[in-house]
């Protein structure tokens, strides 16, 4: 049993449209962070939540920490090409150690 | 500003050969290091991370080994590659603690045959 899941899997949609992703655990969490990886990359961080319903934007993202810090949603207004990518969620484990989930692919046509 | 290394950029090896991957961190002082290794298209596996230097800890059981021998340089290695040892494999840093980003270095693409 992954510690996070991610769904969808796979998202592929149209230029314009909005989607939203999400990072759900059976687990508490002090924090969560989402990265974007391209391929042949890492990944690089987008954002850092810590409070429960805290509700970050970066642009057209929105992201939200759940109340209960057990789960997380990315929402993505009027996708664009260059949001394709992997949506990876991670939290911070016991001890010095981070956890990803097995993340969401999005691709955006134009 | 801080950045992070990584060579070779990819490799094939066949099976039964050593590996010997390096990640070198810049700009920075006393950093946790980690190995994942990432499947085609999914998530990260952690493989080992690092506090200090000598420090050295293992999330798997596996053919793979890590080494610390200086502050910013954090090697992974193995005696005898497996099939099962393909992939993508990452090296980060982070300054520590819960909210604290890591950063990735590029990613060593690795093929055994």
């Amino acid at each position: 049993t992954q510690l996070l899941e991610q769904s969808p899997q796979f998202l592929s949609i149209q230029e314009g449209e909005n989607l939203t992703v999400y990072c759900n655990s059976s687990s508490v969490f002090s924090s969560l962070q989402w990265y974007r990886q391209e391929p042949g990359e890492g990944p690089v961080l987008l954002v850092t939540v810590v409070t429960g319903g805290e509700v970050k934007k970066l642009k057209r993202l929105t992201f939200q920490f759940g109340d209960a810090r057990k789960d997380s949603s990315l929402h993505i207004t009027a996708a664009q090409p260059g949001d394709t990518g992997l949506y990876l969620c991670a939290v911070y484990n016991y001890g010095q150690n981070f956890v990803f989930g097995p993340g969401t692919r999005l691709s955006v046509l134009p | 500003s801080q950045t992070i290394h990584q060579w070779p950029a990819t490799l094939v090896q066949p099976v039964g050969s050593p590996l010997s991957l390096e990640c070198t961190v810049e700009g920075t002082s006393n950093p946790n290091l980690y190995w994942y290794r990432q499947a085609a298209g999914r998530g990260l596996q952690l493989l080992f991370y690092s506090v200090g230097i000598g420090q050295i800890s293992s999330e798997v059981p596996q053919n793979l080994s890590a080494s610390r021998p200086q502050d910013r340089q954090f090697i992974l290695s193995s005696k005898k590659l497996l099939l099962s040892d393909s992939g993508f494999y990452l090296c980060a840093w982070s300054a520590g603690g819960a909210e604290n980003e890591q950063f990735f270095g590029p990613g060593t693409r690795l093929t055994v045959l």
